[in-house]
């Protein structure tokens, strides 16, 4: 069946660093990509989105790109803060109700 | 904004008992659905609704079963709770009409003793 694999699990980065959270895909009519955050003790937030027909999306500090050719997209925060200390989950869409979700990754961000 | 009530944060029922959790949105949303979330496996999808009294199974709808009598209502009801369903339970909301971002509750953290 459909599923998405993202990378880390963990992830643990200095204030000011970048991070980078991986995802590959495998149903090729997936179109809409999301990423939402999740704080503790909240349920998931949409952070930022992107569409088949783009290759990347800018939001301040955050950024996605798309890679439809290799079923791949990230997301890209810049200048790291701590609260950016979160779960990260991707996930893929391809119309109709059923949206996937990644595994999740937990970012830490020491100050 | 999108406002998705649960009706309680933390739950604690013991083997065998029948459990039920609310979600209450107040966006007119169409479609509902309910996600249990454990660590490592991310976010599975139990069962989803996209209209009233219509519900559509996901991907883990065992020892499940839903309602939605109420366009902003969505129920989560498992009829004999068993330990392997501790986890936290969210329910999300999506506006329909091709619109894909959901819309997600604090969540209900269900222990089974």
């Amino acid at each position: 069946g459909e599923n998405v694999e993202q990378h880390p699990s963990t992830l643990s980065v200095q204030e000011g660093d970048s991070a980078v959270i991986k995802c590959t895909y495998s149903d090729s009519a997936s179109n809409y990509f999301p990423w939402y955050k999740q704080e503790l003790g909240k349920g998931p937030q949409l952070i930022i989105d992107i569409r088949s027909n783009v290759g990347e999306k800018k939001d301040q500090r955050i950024a996605v790109t798309l890679n439809k050719t290799a079923k791949h997209f990230s997301l890209h925060i810049t200048e790291t803060q701590p609260e950016d200390s979160a779960v990260y989950f991707c996930a893929s869409h391809t119309g109709g109700f059923k949206t996937i979700f990644g595994a999740g990754t937990r970012l830490f961000v020491k100050a | 904004d999108v406002k998705v009530t649960q009706s309680s944060r933390y739950l604690v029922k013991r083997t065998g008992e029948k459990v039920f959790l609310e979600c209450v949105q107040d966006m007119d949303h169409e479609n509902m659905f309910w996600y249990r979330q454990d660590p490592g496996l991310g976010l599975r999808l139990i069962y989803f609704s996209y209209d009233v009294k219509m519900k559509e199974k996901g991907d883990i709808p065992e020892g499940y079963s839903v309602s939605r009598e109420k366009k902003e209502r969505f129920s989560l009801i498992l009829e004999s709770a068993s330990t392997n369903q501790t986890s936290m339970y969210l329910c999300a909301t999506e506006p329909g009409q091709g619109t894909d971002t959901q819309y997600f509750g604090p969540g209900t953290r269900l222990t089974v003793l």
